[in-house]
């Protein structure tokens, strides 16, 4: 089973607003992934955990808070967000971190800022 | 410099018919993995098939295979027998070595399959 699930799979919300997207995998892999994807463009990578720690944030604005509350679980954190935020935020896993790893993503979370 | 090049925008075939997807890649590393991902229109990033550097076969899945030459740094995805639900984006990626791990996946731009009747 290479299942990774996201929710909510649409979410729209104000720029004051907060809400959480959420990523859940039970393959036992190790490394997980936030990418931001806007339409017709490849998806961008945002941050990496690796065992449950932040390894790579690629420059990302603080009002995306990533956090890894177990091995299992992924949480993006947003607040005041832009509308330029508008995308798909897409959420994969690996294994490990080699470069024989396979990253599986899941079906996305599509975002509107209003 | 971009890492992976995938030239077509758009490619149309009729149903049952083979296509090849075209991508290049540019790297120093010598050990690498190359990935091809579909996206259809419903979002979700759906894993095709992998070809590491090192190995000596094309890889296969099923209707998927990857004509990998190395020398030429080409990793061109070719499917056979098209289906109505091929009609996807296709994205060619790659692995490679960063500082403390090989955690970013290069992505080409994408290519627009559409598979008709």
């Amino acid at each position: 089973d290479t299942e990774v699930t996201q929710t909510p799979k649409h979410l729209v919300m104000g720029m004051t607003n907060k809400k959480s997207l959420k990523c859940e995998q039970h393959m036992g892999h190790r490394a997980m992934y936030w990418y931001k994807q806007k339409a017709k463009k490849p998806p961008e990578l945002m941050f990496v955990y690796s065992y449950e720690k932040l390894s790579i944030n690629e420059s990302v604005p603080s009002r995306f808070s990533p956090e890894c509350p177990n091995s299992s679980l992924l949480n993006l954190h947003l607040h005041a967000l832009q509308p330029e935020d508008s995308a798909l935020y897409l959420c994969a896993s690996s294994l490990d971190r080699e470069r024989t790893d396979t990253q599986y993503f899941g079906p996305g979370t599509r975002l509107t800022v209003l | 410099a971009q890492k992976i090049t995938q030239t077509q925008p758009g490619m149309f075939v009729q149903e049952k018919e083979a296509v090849t997807l075209d991508c290049t890649y540019d790297t120093s590393d010598q050990s690498y993995g190359l990935f091809w991902y579909k996206q259809p229109s419903s979002g979700e990033m759906i894993f095709l098939i992998y070809q590491g550097s090192y190995d000596e076969q094309n890889a296969t899945e099923g209707r998927y295979s990857l004509n990998f030459q190395k020398a030429r740094k080409s990793a061109n995805l070719v499917i056979s027998a098209s289906q109505l639900g091929d009609s996807a984006m296709y994205f060619c990626a790659m692995r490679e070595g960063t500082q403390g791990g090989s955690e970013k996946l290069v992505f080409g731009k994408g290519m627009k399959l559409t598979v008709n009747p």
